[in-house]
């Protein structure tokens, strides 16, 4: 059965602080990990990774992959408030009968001004 | 419009009831998953089709879930004779196409939170 792991669970911070999170899995026939951020609502796409030890990057989050060692890490450097959400990582197993997702449980980030 | 599209926002319903929860994709879309949210948990994995094809549903937790997408653009997720534990948000995602591919991830809906009295 697939399986993802994201620690910390929860994280309190300030503002300016840089978080790292992380995401581990085990999964058959892993395709790629994507990364969502869910503020109340819809997660929202942050990130896909299928190659080890490539950095994905957009302003202040960035995130990268070891397929080796099975896990991923979400860095958010200058924190703001509106950074706070649940971030799910999320892993895509390639199977006969197309795709789906198995996500984690998600971290809890809250900024605090 | 844009993004997914769900309906109802909120439903409650008393138990044993029947619901049915609408999802209308992004356009164009071949892909339409549904998910299961519990609160504080991560989205866990209900159905899945490609066009009005069903390829997928071993995620549904009983047999009394069921799916549709008889035209391959809108789906319906119905519930019959609902429990207190199928009380949950119900996000549906879609994608443009079969597998994941860069820049194609699955866009999600803002979900049907239900609540089973």
């Amino acid at each position: 059965e697939d399986k993802v792991v994201q620690s910390p669970l929860s994280l309190v911070v300030h503002e300016g602080d840089t978080v790292t999170l992380n995401c581990s899995y085990e999964v058959t026939n892993f395709r790629s990990l994507l990364w969502y951020k869910q503020e109340k609502k819809a997660p929202t796409f942050l990130f896909m990774l299928t190659s080890s030890g490539i950095e994905k990057k957009s302003g202040r989050l960035s995130s990268i992959l070891d397929k080796k060692e099975l896990f991923s890490i979400l860095n958010i450097t200058a924190t703001q408030t509106g950074d706070s959400a649940v971030y799910l990582c999320a892993v895509e197993a390639q199977e006969t009968s197309g795709s789906r997702l198995t996500f984690g449980e998600g971290t809890q980030l809250t900024v605090n001004p | 419009g844009a993004g997914v599209s769900q309906s109802p926002r909120y439903k409650v319903a008393k138990r044993g009831q029947d619901v049915a929860l609408r999802c209308d994709p992004i356009s164009g879309h071949v892909s339409l998953f549904w998910y299961q949210q519990a609160l504080g948990q991560g989205p866990e994995f209900l159905t899945y089709f490609q066009n009005e094809a069903q390829l997928d549903k071993s995620g549904l937790p009983s047999d009394r879930f069921f799916a549709e997408r008889p035209e391959g653009s809108v789906s319906t997720l119905k519930i019959q004779r609902t429990q207190q534990e199928d009380s949950a948000v119900y996000l549906c995602a879609s994608s443009l196409a079969l597998y994941i591919r860069a820049g194609q991830p699955q866009h999600f809906g803002d979900g049907t939170r239900l609540s089973i009295l």
